[in-house]
């Protein structure tokens, strides 16, 4: 089975400032890991996914992610972040084989950008 | 192109009734789940679908809960004799094939509100 962990439940940031949103996991097999993000009243947009190779992707709207195996993370960063980018934000994983390909998903972080 | 579309967008119904819940994938995409979010639990997985076939129900949470694709396309999933603890965002997702490489696109859900 596997499990996220999302230590930030919410996090305010100012407009221009960068943001880092934390994600570890656990499992006993690889995975293959996603960030989502959910506007108000609407469903989840994939940001971005790791499959493999580079250890460091690049998704839609500025931000990025970095997987470390040691320390099962895959934290997100913007280096700037707008207003428009206040949304919630989830981590969510899968694993490559045998786990029926449904995502498990963090408690989600709300990030909140002020002026 | 239309993403996947979930029908209706709210619904509220009282305590004991049935509720049927729609979901229409991206076309040609063979798998297919539906998720719950819930204030409480968070996101947690309900049912896949590959074409016809529903090869992990692990998430259904009692056996007043069911679901159904038809021609690999359409999916419904009924709530019987609702309760108050099913209210919740039941969110579809569509994936162009198995596995986990290929990322699920979500539709914007159904509130369904249990008076």
């Amino acid at each position: 089975a596997q499990s996220v962990t999302q230590l930030d439940s919410q996090v305010p940031v100012f407009e221009e400032a960068p943001v880092e949103l934390r994600c570890n996991y656990s499992s006993s097999v690889s995975v293959y890991l996603f960030w989502y993000v959910q506007y108000p009243n609407q469903g989840l947009q994939l940001l971005l996914k790791y499959l493999s190779g580079s250890t460091l992707v690049k998704g839609i709207n500025g931000f990025e992610a970095e997987f470390n195996k040691s320390q099962t993370s895959f934290h997100l960063r913007k280096p700037s972040v707008h207003i428009s980018d206040t949304a919630e934000y989830f981590c969510a994983v899968t694993p490559l084989t045998g786990g029926g390909n449904k995502l498990t998903f963090g408690t989600g972080t709300q990030l909140k950008v002020e002026l | 192109g239309a993403g996947v579309s979930q029908s209706p967008s709210n619904k509220v119904t009282e305590k004991g009734k049935d509720v049927e819940l729609r979901c229409d994938p991206i076309s040609g995409h063979t798998a297919l789940y539906w998720y719950r979010q819930s204030l409480g639990q968070g996101l947690e997985f309900l049912i896949y679908f590959q074409g016809n076939s529903a090869p992990d129900k692990s998430g259904l949470p009692s056996d007043r809960f069911s679901a159904e694709r038809t021609g690999g396309s359409v999916s419904t999933l009924t709530i019987q004799r609702t309760q108050q603890e099913d209210s919740a965002v039941y969110l579809c997702a569509s994936s162009s094939g198995g596995g986990g490489r290929q990322p699920q696109h979500f539709g914007d859900g159904t509130r369904l509100s249990i008076l």
